[in-house]
């Protein structure tokens, strides 16, 4: 049961544009939500979280916006720049529980 | 500041081995999480361990165990391997337990196992 969904495997994007990460979750107990970027051979790194009291945050040129009525979260990178490219995780969590990640997105800038 | 560190790096192993992996959390944080993480997919959550108790296991079985010691290092060990065990294996800290604004987990560069 992957409680955690991203639905779009890779997302190629021009440097420079808006770069749209997306993440669908379906357990509502969820209340604490993180993005990890991930560069081969290394381990993931955090980017950026938000928690359920809130819809938006931000943080420099990535921004993660929260809808809990649709159960939806998003990432916005912009500018994006070719050091961008790399595997992005969403991953969710409540109380002390463990993290549910998600299977992942390739993002590749274009220069 | 160093951050999480895990050795090995790679390992080889076969099929009914054991194998022993080790991670030191980030200095001042108490716990320590493991992750598996499979080709194409994320990460999952083996175990999570807290002032060097078990506080949290994941769909993995009994062949899978680690502890915590004083000094918050971890070790995972895995017997009787299995071809499937392959795997990156993925050690993260934390300054407390969950995934709190201020106790996000940080991920160490991870161990590659490989099972002939």
């Amino acid at each position: 049961d992957q409680q955690v969904k991203q639905n779009s495997p890779s997302l190629s994007v021009q440097e420079g544009r808006i770069s749209i990460l997306n993440c669908d979750y379906t357990n509502s107990m969820f209340d604490y939500f993180l993005w990890y970027k991930k560069y081969p051979a290394e381990g993931p790194t955090f980017l950026i979280s938000i928690s359920s009291i809130k819809d938006k945050n931000e943080d420099g040129r990535f921004t993660v916006f929260l809808n809990k009525s649709a159960k939806h979260l998003s990432l916005h990178i912009v500018p994006s720049q070719p050091g961008d490219s790399a595997v992005y995780f969403c991953a969710a969590n409540f109380g002390n529980e463990k993290l549910t990640f998600g299977t992942g997105t390739r993002l590749t800038i274009i220069p | 500041d160093a951050g999480v560190t895990q050795s090995p790096t790679h390992l080889i192993k076969t099929r009914g081995q054991q194998v022993t992996l080790r991670c030191s959390p980030i200095s001042g944080h108490k716990s320590v999480s493991w992750y598996q993480q499979v080709l194409g997919q994320g990460p999952q959550f083996i175990f999570q361990y807290y002032e060097k108790e078990e506080r949290g296991r994941g769909n993995f079985p009994d062949r899978f165990s680690a502890r915590q010691f004083p000094n918050y290092s971890s070790e995972l060990n895995v017997n009787a391997l299995l071809l499937g065990d392959s795997a990156l294996y993925l050690c993260a800290s934390s300054y407390t337990l969950g995934a709190a604004i201020t106790d996000t987990q940080y991920f160490g560069p991870g161990t590659r196992l490989t099972v002939l």
